[in-house]
């Protein structure tokens, strides 16, 4: 299984909405991260998480919450959320907190209304 | 300043042909990596290729090579008989250590069209 799973692929919610975006990996990797991408830009490194705990948080508004419960599953909890927070984002995940092969999942397309 | 360059916006080429993209980057790391990803429209990000820093040879992945010239800090990518399906946006990306972990750092991309 060489797949990162994201759910859902399509999520609409409201400015005072709580929503979470999920992404599992059963590769074994040790190393999981959260991406941001606006339309026709670069993705932008959000959270990166190794062996289970948080190694890096690019200054990210505290209305996104990262979790990770075990070494398989990323979450990414979703409060108060403003229109220029719809994205694209994106979950990856390598072999442990090195990016010598990062394997993306297909991303969760996020609307706020 | 840690940056990658992408200074070609958009490129087009003709099925069967060979295209370059061009990357440059700067950084102040001595061990890192490099890598060319490759975002179809389905939007997820693939691996094309990978080139470690100190290996002097230039990687090669079927019908994609890179010219990596160190001291110039270039990377480009070159793409061999194009086919329909490498049409995407093509980001170029190194590695950067920040507190223990690495990151990727990403150019902007080039948006590739393979006509028929």
């Amino acid at each position: 299984d060489t797949e990162v799973t994201q759910t859902p692929k399509h999520l609409v919610m409201g400015m005072t909405n709580k929503k979470s975006l999920k992404c599992e990996q059963h590769m074994g990797h040790r190393a999981m991260y959260w991406y941001k991408q606006k339309a026709k830009k670069p993705p932008e490194l959000m959270f990166v998480y190794s062996y289970e705990k948080l190694s890096i948080n690019e200054s990210v508004p505290s209305r996104f919450s990262p979790e990770c419960p075990n070494s398989s599953l990323l979450n990414l909890h979703l409060h108060a959320l403003q229109p220029e927070d719809s994205a694209l984002y994106l979950c990856a995940s390598s072999h442990r907190d090195s990016n010598e092969k990062l394997f993306f999942g297909s991303g969760t397309q996020l609307s706020v209304l | 300043a840690q940056t990658v360059t992408q200074s070609q916006p958009e490129m087009s080429v003709q099925e069967a042909e060979t295209v370059t993209l061009s990357c440059t980057y700067d950084t102040s790391e001595s061990n890192y990596y490099l890598f060319w990803y490759k975002q179809p429209p389905s939007r997820q990000m693939i691996l094309v290729i990978r080139q470690e820093a100190y290996k002097q040879q230039n990687a090669t992945e079927n019908r994609f090579s890179v010219n990596f010239q160190k001291a110039a800090k270039s990377f480009s990518l070159k793409i061999s008989d194009s086919q329909l399906g490498d049409t995407a946006m093509y980001f170029c990306a190194f590695t950067l250590t920040q507190g223990g972990s690495e990151k990727l750092v990403f150019g902007k991309g080039t948006k590739l069209t393979v006509n028929p």
